[in-house]
C-alpha cells in the first residue's frame, strides 16, 4: 500500500529564513505528486503538483519542489518565507488510478 | 467557478444519534472523495466515486458508515449510529480524470 512520510511535524522559522520541508513516499510505480496547504480558519488548497516532465515544479507563492525519483522524494522549498506562510503543509501522493494518500502534515510557524 | 461546497459546516451531536453530511463538486468533476481528518493528522480516504460508482471504500466502517452518490453528482455521508471517536473533519473532494482534487471547507463533527 502506498504511504507519505513528512519528516518534521512542527518547523518555526524566523521571516527571511530558507524552507526546506521533507516528503518521501512507498510507491514504486508512477506517481502523480501534490503539495497542498492549508492557512488557519480555510480549506486544502493546492500549492503545487507534478505529473511529468521537469522534476522542478514551480509552484504558487515563490513555492517550488523538487521530485527525485532514486529517492522516492519529493521536498518543497521556499528561499524566502514569510509571516503569511504560517500554515500547514501536506504532500500527496497518487499512483495513477489509485486513492491520493496524504502525509501527516507538517505545521510551519514563521515568527515575524 | 464555484469550488466544492459541503454542509453544515460545524455540527454537534449525541452520541448514538445519526448524522449526515452533503458535498456538492465542482461541476464536471467525475471523481469525488470523502476524506476523515482528525487533529493532528492528514486526510485520510473513506471512499472514492468515480461518477455514480463506488470505486475504493475499503477504509470505510461500512457498519455505522454509509456514502451515496446519486446520479454522479452530488454525494451524502452519513453516519448511524455515531460514537464519540467519530468527532473530527470530514472533507470532500472533487477531481476531473483522477488529476489534482479540490476540497471542499469541511464539516466538523463533535459528538459528545
Amino acid at each position: 500500500a502506498q504511504s507519505v512520510s513528512q519528516h518534521n511535524h512542527h518547523v518555526i522559522l524566523s521571516e527571511a529564513a530558507s524552507l526546506e520541508l521533507g516528503c518521501n513516499y512507498s510507491y514504486g510505480g508512477t506517481v502523480n505528486l501534490f503539495w497542498y496547504v492549508q492557512y488557519p480558519g480555510q480549506h486544502l488548497q493546492l500549492l503545487l503538483k507534478y505529473f511529468s516532465g521537469d522534476p522542478l515544479v514551480k509552484g504558487i507563492k515563490g513555492f517550488e519542489a523538487e521530485f527525485i525519483k532514486s529517492k522516492f522524494s519529493f521536498n518543497l522549498r521556499k528561499p524566502s518565507v514569510q509571516w503569511s506562510d504560517t500554515a500547514e503543509y501536506f504532500c500527496a501522493v497518487n499512483a495513477h488510478g489509485n486513492k491520493l494518500v496524504f502525509g501527516a502534515g507538517t505545521i510551519l510557524r514563521v515568527k515575524s | 467557478e464555484a469550488g466544492v461546497v459541503q454542509s453544515p459546516r460545524y455540527k454537534i451531536i449525541e452520541k448514538k444519534q445519526p448524522v449526515a453530511f452533503w458535498c456538492n463538486p465542482i461541476s464536471g468533476h467525475n471523481t469525488l472523495y470523502w476524506y476523515l481528518q482528525n487533529l493532528g493528522q492528514g486526510p485520510e480516504l473513506l471512499i472514492r466515486y468515480e461518477n455514480e460508482e463506488a470505486v475504493d471504500d475499503s477504509q470505510l466502517p461500512k457498519d455505522r458508515f454509509s456514502a451515496e452518490r446519486l446520479k454522479g453528482v452530488d454525494s451524502t455521508l452519513k453516519i448511524q449510529p455515531a460514537e464519540l471517536g467519530d468527532s473530527a473533519v470530514y472533507l470532500c473532494a472533487s477531481s476531473f480524470e483522477n488529476t489534482e482534487a479540490f476540497f471542499g471547507q469541511g464539516t466538523r463533527l463533535t459528538v459528545v
